[in-house]
């Protein structure tokens, strides 16, 4: 597609449940990152892979978070068990890997509400 | 390691003057620094960048920035302020041409009054 495409959009999940969150990214995008979005505040950084490798999960929260890129494109973000601290946007961005401008071009986000 | 922080949480201006959006940065390397737009409901764009050219930098939509070392500063500004220039901004800093360590400022919402 022309861009990052990630659904659902939006996500309500009860106390306890698990949730899976998908990214598109850009057709022959090789880097690709997930952050998180709280109310009100800026992207945190979660992860990041390169194709299918994830070079970088310092951000990820605790164990309850596991991401995966299993063919080097589409991209799983899940929550396992998840609590209400979990509420926020997750946002998906690819990058090409030549040239590296440092640009991110990111998704609109999976608003996820945990109740 | 790096770091943004953006001196206002909310700027309020009137239509047709000037925006100036602040913001400061810390970095142990030759940085890269970005801004950012959030429209509701919208994906983050990318206004403009600096990656050690000039240190005056254009963006779309009338958008420039400054990148001054001496005061580790790289504010957003615009000569004359547009009602869709409302939205959020953010500030970002990288490791010059690493996008892997992207850190975000916490965001200026700019508010355009009629």
């Amino acid at each position: 597609g022309a861009g990052v495409s990630q659904s659902p959009r939006y996500k309500v999940a009860k106390r306890g449940q698990d949730v899976a969150l998908r990214c598109d990214p850009i057709s022959g995008h090789v880097s690709l990152f997930w952050y998180q979005q709280a109310l009100g505040q800026g992207p945190e950084f979660l992860t990041y892979f390169q194709n299918e490798a994830q070079l970088d999960k310092s951000g990820l929260p605790s164990d309850r978070f596991f991401a995966e890129r299993p063919e080097g494109s589409v991209s799983t973000l899940k929550i396992q068990r998840t609590q209400q601290e979990d509420s926020a946007v997750y946002l998906c961005a690819s990058s090409p890997d030549r040239p590296n401008t440092g640009e991110l071009f990111f998704g609109e986000g999976s608003r996820l509400t945990v109740l | 390691a790096q770091s943004v922080t953006q001196l206002d949480s909310h700027v309020s201006v009137s239509e047709g003057t000037p925006v100036l959006l602040r913001c400061n940065y810390s970095s142990s390397y030759s940085p890269s620094l970005f801004w950012y737009v959030q429209h509701p409901n919208k994906g983050l764009q990318l206004l403009l960048k600096y990656t050690s050219a000039a240190t005056l930098v254009k963006g779309i939509n009338g958008f420039e920035a400054e990148f001054k070392k001496s005061e580790t500063s790289f504010h957003l500004t615009k000569p004359s302020a547009h009602m869709s220039d409302a939205a959020e901004y953010f500030c970002v800093v990288s490791r010059m041409y690493n996008n892997n360590d992207m850190r975000f400022g916490a965001g200026t919402r700019l508010t355009v009054k009629p």
